[in-house]
């Protein structure tokens, strides 16, 4: 297993420029997350879903949208990337049952410069 | 707004020593307490967690001890190690989406 996968790894981006990050996950896990991580800060959580179909927004959604079509996908978009969105963004999924329920399982992140 | 505080911010420890980092919450609702460990490079990995009912819990040399009448928890990691130089997160969440809210981070570096 694969576990959680973040594509790409590393991007530069210029203000005003948008993109789009692939989080996928083969656990077969409900619930996907996006986080960011800045120096000092720890991880903050910017949207979530519990479902395919479904999703919600965390402590800092503003600059981001983001879309569950598929149970193992979820997808992280920039739409007018800022210098403020220079970061490192993680994923995560978890599973609600079983005895692992609310671990959650991270990716490898994505490093973004917006330049 | 920032629901769990964690200090020190960085911590050095000698081989064979003991880390201690703090963690203080506000939310009385959270019911899971995870710590996890990130590697440079690396995303956060799952380390050890406790759940309300249980003052204390133990895996190998890490330790969670919790004491919920002053919201706060602490990892302990006995007889340290270099390979435990890392970065370590104190996380909360509570039932439904499971959303967890991070501390601040805490470097820790064990010198040989």
């Amino acid at each position: 297993n694969a576990g959680v996968t973040q594509t790409p790894k590393f991007r530069v981006l210029k203000t005003g420029q948008s993109m789009t990050l692939l989080c996928a996950q083969d656990m077969n896990h409900e619930y996907m997350y996006w986080y960011r991580q800045d120096p000092g800060m720890g991880l903050r959580l910017i949207h979530y879903s519990v479902g395919e179909g479904t999703t919600a927004k965390g402590e800092v959604p503003d600059g981001y949208n983001v879309s569950r079509l598929k149970k193992q996908n979820f997808l992280l978009g920039l739409e007018s990337a800022a210098p403020s969105q220079t970061s490192v963004y993680f994923c995560a999924s978890s599973t609600p049952t079983g005895g692992r329920a609310g671990e959650q399982f991270f990716g490898p992140g994505t490093r973004l410069t917006v330049l | 707004q920032q629901q769990v505080k964690q200090s020190p911010q960085s911590l050095i420890v000698q081989k064979g020593g003991i880390s201690i980092i703090n963690c203080a919450y506000e939310n009385t609702a959270f019911d899971y307490f995870p710590w996890y460990q990130q590697f440079p490079g690396k995303g956060p990995a799952l380390l050890i967690a406790i759940r309300p009912d249980v003052s204390e819990k133990k895996e190998g040399r890490f330790t969670i001890s919790f004491n919920k009448s002053a919201k706060q928890f602490s990892l302990h990691i006995m007889d340290s190690q270099p390979g435990d130089s890392a970065t370590y997160f104190c996380a909360a969440s509570m039932g439904g989406a499971q959303k967890l809210v991070f501390g601040q981070g805490t470097r820790l570096t064990i010198n040989p």
